[in-house]
């Protein structure tokens, strides 16, 4: 079945360091990849999407290129900020026809904390 | 626009108790799916209702059930609570199921305690 993996946390950086979160998947069909985003107390939020091999996906600063090849999606960021300290979920949907169309497959999450 | 609506924000059970949690969709969202999230699993499909037809289902025992109304507000029970349905209960909306753009919506969670 359907798995992601991603690096486990938590993460401590200082403001303005670089970030790189990792993840790998196991996937059947040709999956969607996504980044979701917790902050604390609140629900996830879709972060950046890639729909198919080498798309970029990017927002609020944050970059992810899907890697077919290598079977990743890493996570990115030049230079975090505070507001950045959050929880990073990768997660895929397998957009082969089927059930499983209708859920996506999360990575354990990683514990991002920003110190200024 | 309104997000997504999850009810009761937090509650306490014992075991032995069955628990019903509440999910009201974005507006015009015809797709409700379930998650589980714990620290130990991390964040596990449930199952995923359209157009109150249940579309796909996790691995759970069938202690836990969920069903969609017309208007696409969702509910998922627990019957029998056992020590390991601790967890936080996350809903998301989105108009086909998420499968094709990821793009679910998540409320904010509902934190089931169970004693």
């Amino acid at each position: 079945g359907n798995s992601v993996t991603q690096m486990e946390g938590p993460v401590t950086l200082s403001e303005e360091a670089f970030l790189t979160i990792n993840c790998t998947y196991t996937a059947t069909g040709y999956p969607s990849l996504f980044w979701y985003v917790q902050y604390p107390g609140e629900g996830l939020q879709l972060l950046l999407k890639a729909t198919k091999a080498d798309d970029k996906g990017s927002n609020k600063g944050f970059e992810a290129t899907y890697r077919k090849e290598t079977t990743s999606f890493h996570l990115e960021k030049g230079s975090v900020q505070v507001s950045d300290s959050a929880v990073y979920f990768c997660a895929l949907s397998d957009s082969y026809s089927g059930g499983s169309n209708y859920k996506l497959t999360f990575g354990k999450g990683t514990l991002l904390t920003v110190n200024p | 626009k309104a997000g997504v609506t999850q009810t009761p924000r937090y509650l306490i059970k014992t075991r032995g108790q069955q628990v019903t949690l509440s999910c009201s969709p974005i507006s015009g969202h015809r797709s409700v799916s379930w998650y589980q999230q714990t620290p130990g699993q991390g964040l596990q499909f449930l199952f995923e209702y359209f157009s109150e037809t249940q579309r796909n289902k996790g691995n759970f025992p069938g202690r836990f059930s969920g069903r969609q109304f017309s208007n696409s507000r969702s509910e998922m029970n627990v019957s029998t609570l056992e020590l390991g349905d601790s967890a936080l209960y996350l809903c998301a909306s989105s108009l086909d199921g998420g499968g094709g753009t990821g793009e679910l919506f998540f409320g904010e969670g509902s934190r089931l305690t169970v004693l």
